[in-house]
């Protein structure tokens, strides 16, 4: 167990549908990320917390909102998906620090995935 | 922009074989270089961590190698077996960069 888990691990929805995804780090970190692994493609980066900074990739649809109540809990909310957006959806952590404005970033751990469908 | 390439995309080898695995990488700017390891239909173990500083890691009977200069890392996997049998990922973080640019992975199977 990498100490991050996800809920659902398998979700089936509807275009219409509105779901929420679900990730929590027990690891202490301080970072957390969203990545989208498609079939046949590389991992993309979707969303990122980061020293309580939200960086957000540009070419992410606005079909998907994340939002980080806190360090722990990281949450990709999803509306009028299409098919096209099925895929298995990653969370990860890490811990990262900022000393006199220099950044350094560590491994990062990632989370078991959530399969998601879109009909 | 960083791309980041892995070769084989697949690879069949016995069990017992010592084996490499390549990564490259377009720009050489890297703050670290992540090696994982993913089971079909599962998330991503991290398997070693490369700062830029250094040249290699190992853990067990891996072993991961960093040449930023030339823009390549390999992971050198001894006496493989079974249980080894997975695709591999590289991926890279650029200087002051949250981001880990990764490669599309080389799928393993270590046949018995």
């Amino acid at each position: 167990e990498t100490g991050v888990t996800q809920t659902p691990r398998h979700l089936v929805m509807g275009m219409t549908n509105k779901k929420s995804l679900k990730c929590e780090q027990h690891l202490g970190h301080n970072a957390m990320y969203w990545y989208k692994q498609s079939a046949k493609k590389p991992l993309e980066l979707m969303f990122v917390y980061s020293l309580e900074e939200r960086v957000e990739n540009n070419s992410v649809p606005s079909r998907f909102s994340p939002e980080c109540p806190n360090s722990s809990h990281l949450f990709l909310h999803l509306h009028t998906l299409q098919p096209e957006d099925s895929a298995l959806y990653l969370c990860a952590s890490s811990q990262d620090r900022r000393t006199s404005g220099v950044y350094s970033y560590n491994e990062q751990f990632f989370g078991p995935g959530t399969r998601l469908t879109v009909l | 922009k960083q791309e980041v390439t892995q070769i084989p995309a697949a690879l069949s080898v016995p069990e017992g074989e010592n084996l490499v695995l390549n990564c490259s990488f377009t720009d050489s700017a890297i703050y670290n270089l992540q090696w994982f390891r993913q089971d079909p239909g599962k998330g991503l173990t991290s398997l070693l961590l490369i700062q830029s500083s250094q040249r290699e890691q190992t853990s067990g009977r891996l072993n991961a190698s960093l040449d930023k200069s030339s823009g390549r890392s390999t992971l050198y996997i001894a006496a493989s077996q079974p249980g080894d049998s997975a695709t591999y990922l590289c991926a890279v973080r650029g200087d002051s960069s949250y981001k880990l640019i990764f490669g599309s992975g080389t799928r393993l199977l270590v046949r018995p």
